[in-house]
């Protein structure tokens, strides 16, 4: 089937306002990720969900960062209050288990000026 | 969490091998050994994955040391299209990619 997606590919903010990034994971995954890549870095890990449970938050940078699967498939990473900082790629992967091959979208490339 | 470690970057002869290491020696004994590789302006794309004996798949081989403490991407005959990042990853349920190593091919 369709390969995990990510909506918007690009986004442009300005400081202080609230942005909401989807993913698509595969169907049928179980787990799902989002990974932070700031320009030049590797990718971060934010946080982790097996179905609609969220076990791992641990790498979110602030409690302006939310993100939620109500359903156990779509997630939504929101960051509210954006800061220059936040300028990155967000990535979301998925995989049948967590310690499975996770299977990455193309991200998202939000720019906060 | 254990982590990695990678040579920066490395360049490559089109249609020569390469062979990408790693340093792992913190790993667990369930720690999976995977790899991953980014093309630019992509995500992560899955490349190979082991546990303790080596693997060979399409795209390349995976050669694991006996204390498993480091391990070796081969690509047989790089290419063009090899030209990424190359990331060396323990899993858990968190997966730390670090800065990986980044491939330049020359034609």
């Amino acid at each position: 089937g369709a390969g995990v997606s990510q909506s918007p590919r690009y986004k442009v903010a300005k400081r202080g306002q609230d942005v909401a990034l989807r993913c698509d994971p595969i169907s049928g995954h179980v787990s799902l990720f989002w990974y932070q890549q700031a320009l030049g870095q590797g990718p971060e890990f934010l946080t982790y969900f097996q179905n609609e449970a969220q076990l791992d938050k641990s790498g979110l940078p602030s409690d302006r960062f939310f993100a939620e699967r109500p359903e156990g498939s779509v997630s939504t990473l929101k960051i509210q209050r954006t800061q220059q900082e936040d300028s990155a790629v967000y990535l979301c992967a998925s995989s049948f288990f967590s310690q499975e091959t996770q299977y990455f979208g193309p991200g998202t490339r939000l720019l906060v000026l | 969490d254990a982590k990695t470690t990678q040579p920066n970057s490395m360049e490559s002869n089109e249609e020569e091998p390469v062979h990408l290491p790693c340093n792992h020696s913190t790993i667990s004994g369930t720690d999976y050994i995977h790899w991953y590789r980014q093309l630019p302006s992509q995500g992560p794309e899955y490349v190979i994955h082991g546990l303790t004996s080596n693997v060979n798949n399409r795209m390349a081989s995976l050669a694991i040391a006996e204390d498993r403490k480091s391990s070796t991407l081969i690509l047989h005959r790089a290419t063009l299209r090899d030209a990424a990042v190359y990331y060396c990853i323990l899993n858990g349920n968190q997966f730390y990619f670090g800065t990986g190593t980044s491939l330049t091919v020359i034609p």
